[in-house]
This record gives C-alpha cells, sequence and structure tokens, in this order.
C-alpha cells in the first residue's frame, strides 16, 4: 500500500501561534483527507482535500499531487486544538485509506 | 453526526472469549470499514465491506471476521480474543471507495485480560 510519512511527530505551541504540519506520501493517491483527533478519541474530518488547497476558518490545507505531499496550516492556535493530526491517502486500485502515524499538537495557554 | 453507532463502546473480556463488535450506520453508505488504533501505529484496515455479503480483508486481518448481512450493520468478530487484540476500534463509512470522504464512528475501547 502507499506509505504515508507524517511531521513533526510532535508539536508544542503557545496559543495563539501558527504551525504547518506536513503529509508525505509514496505514490499517486485519488484521495486525501486530514483529521483531527480530540483529548477524547473522537475523529473528526477536517478536508477532503487530493489536490488544491482549501480554508476553513484558522486551518487550511494544500495538496500538491504531483509532487507527493500535502500541508495543513493551522493559524492563530487555541488550546481546542490540541490533539492528534492525522492524514491519511487512498488510491484508485484500493478501497480504504492508509494512514500516517500523526502529530500529537499541544496548545498551552 | 454522520449516523454511525458503535456497540458497545467500551468492554473487558477474558483471553479465549468470543467478542463481536457492532457498527450501525444511518447513511445507507455502501461502503463501511473496521480499523484498528494503537500507540505507534496510527490506524489500521482490518477488514471492509463493499455491500451487503460483500466484504475483504485490511492489513490486520488475522484474528478477525466480519459479516454484513444488511445495509446497515457491519459486525466485527474476535472468535477467540487475545491480549495483542486490546485496542481502540473504530468503525467508518463512506459513499463511494477510497476516491470519497470517510466518517468514522466513536470507536469501541476493548481490553482483553
Amino acid at each position: 500500500g502507499i506509505q504515508v510519512e507524517q511531521s513533526p511527530p510532535d508539536l508544542i505551541l503557545q496559543e495563539g501561534a501558527n504551525s504547518t504540519l506536513r503529509c508525505n506520501f509514496s505514490d499517486s493517491v485519488n484521495n486525501l483527507q486530514w483529521f483531527h483527533q480530540n483529548p477524547w478519541g473522537q475523529l473528526i474530518n477536517l478536508f477532503y482535500i487530493p489536490s488544491g488547497t482549501k480554508q476553513n476558518g484558522r486551518l487550511s490545507a494544500t495538496t500538491v499531487a504531483t509532487e507527493r505531499y500535502s500541508l495543513l496550516y493551522i493559524s492563530s492556535s487555541q488550546t481546542t486544538d490540541s490533539g492528534v493530526y492525522f492524514c491519511a491517502v487512498g488510491s484508485s486500485s484500493g478501497y480504504a485509506l492508509n494512514f500516517g502515524k500523526g502529530t500529537s499538537l499541544l496548545v498551552t495557554p | 453526526d454522520a449516523g454511525i453507532t458503535q456497540s458497545p463502546r467500551h468492554k473487558v473480556t477474558e483471553t479465549g472469549t468470543p467478542v463481536t463488535l457492532r457498527c450501525h450506520q444511518t447513511e445507507n453508505h455502501r461502503y463501511m470499514y473496521w480499523y484498528r488504533q494503537d500507540p505507534g501505529h496510527g490506524l489500521r484496515l482490518i477488514h471492509y465491506s463493499y455491500g451487503v455479503k460483500d466484504t475483504d480483508k485490511g492489513e490486520v486481518s488475522d484474528g478477525y471476521s466480519v459479516s454484513r448481512s444488511k445495509t446497515e450493520d457491519f459486525l466485527l468478530t474476535l472468535e477467540s480474543a487475545t491480549s495483542s487484540q486490546t485496542s481502540v476500534y473504530f468503525c467508518a463509512i463512506s459513499l463511494g471507495s477510497s476516491g470519497n470522504t470517510i466518517y468514522f464512528g466513536e470507536g469501541s475501547w476493548l481490553t482483553v485480560v
């Protein structure tokens, strides 16, 4: 399957700071999604973004499919942004998504 | 809310006993998935279904079986639970296959003692 690498593995920010999370993948994809897992374990879909750029409030994401990477931007971070961010990819030859190991984010007051 | 209900949400069971986790959806989506989440491994696919009675294996299917007799229900069975199957299990659904948005249930915490 497609290999997915996320960086950094851990990140600590002070409230109000900006951050960029990266997702590299090893092959062509027709699906790329970003998820946030909150401290209660709930997985929330942030973006469906196999290519291009999307924005939703303080969050935005960009996928450059030809170069096999995606970036998740968090601006003006808040303590509620804490949790683990996962990148997951899928290809046209498969049925399900392959997940990276995540970036664990802690935003301190 | 993606209309996914997992049950039970928490379970402690003994080694060697059978366990069934249920995933119920109200969205009438064709594709359903079972993932497990373990520290250091992220989420790994156990089994998936692409229709009633149509299922296939994922990356970590050994020790697990699934059944889907109705569109809305996808069951995951551990025939004889082992301590290595202690994990958090997530059900997911999508309208299409790999090219569509996927939505997760709230998870089932299983401890095998």
